[in-house]
């Protein structure tokens, strides 16, 4: 079955450009989104279509895919961004989340 | 406004049967995919299956497949997911999302979720 990998965790501090990466096998031929969940809420999708924002979601957030990695990039990061974040992508009639990132904002 | 609400937290014991409901509201219900993502006490997101309620479609992740039962009634906007005998290994908090687009797509309205605690 298809997987997606995801650091455990990543640390920032604030201001600076976090970088949350997920790789599956040939992933850049398929399209990745992500997911920012804090606790004790629902998901909130944050990018689709690999770079697409939806509407309200602030542009420091931005997505690449390419290769065998999606990277999910949160530019001036700020405290409120400290969250679980998960991508996920197809595998035919199937869909995959990756194991989730715990970003750290200190 | 688009959203998903879903039914109330529930407790049960092993073996009991379940379902629990996801009702659409603000958005043609019957033109959009319904997915069922399972979230274990303290883990990741894990994706069940998605149903096209129009024609009861349905699609399962190989992991659930034979697990537990998606279905909808698109009469009343409704999605559910159900159990006939439940485990404690179950207990989880249940999000039904709505997939943006046909194809691969994302999932762009979630519900509130639904806490199943199974145990004796």
């Amino acid at each position: 079955s298809y997987e997606l990998t995801q650091p455990p965790s990543v640390s920032v501090s604030p201001g600076q450009t976090a970088s949350i990466t997920c790789s599956g096998h040939k992933l850049g031929e398929k399209y990745a989104c992500w997911y920012q969940q804090k606790p004790g809420q629902s998901p909130v999708a944050i990018i689709y279509q690999n770079n697409k924002r939806p509407s309200g979601i602030p542009e420091r957030f931005s997505g690449s895919n390419s290769g065998n990695t999606a990277t999910l990039t949160i530019s001036g990061t700020q405290a409120m961004d400290e969250a679980d974040y998960y991508c996920q992508a197809w595998d035919g009639s199937t869909a995959v989340f990756g194991g989730g990132t715990k970003l750290t904002v200190l | 406004e688009v959203q998903l609400v879903q039914s109330g937290a529930e407790v049960k014991k092993p073996g009991e049967s379940l379902k629990i409901s996801c009702k659409g509201s603000g958005y043609s219900f019957t033109h959009y995919w319904i997915a069922w993502v399972r979230q274990m006490p303290g883990k990741g997101l894990e994706w069940m299956g998605i149903i096209y309620s129009d024609d009861s479609d349905t699609r399962y992740s190989p992991s659930f497949q034979g697990q537990a039962t998606i279905s909808a009634d698109k009469s009343i906007s409704t999605a559910y997911v159900q159990w006939s005998s439940l485990k404690a290994s179950d207990t989880a908090m249940y999000y039904c999302a709505r997939l943006r687009t046909a194809g691969e797509s994302d999932m762009d309205v979630w519900g509130q979720g639904t806490t199943v605690t199974v145990s004796s």
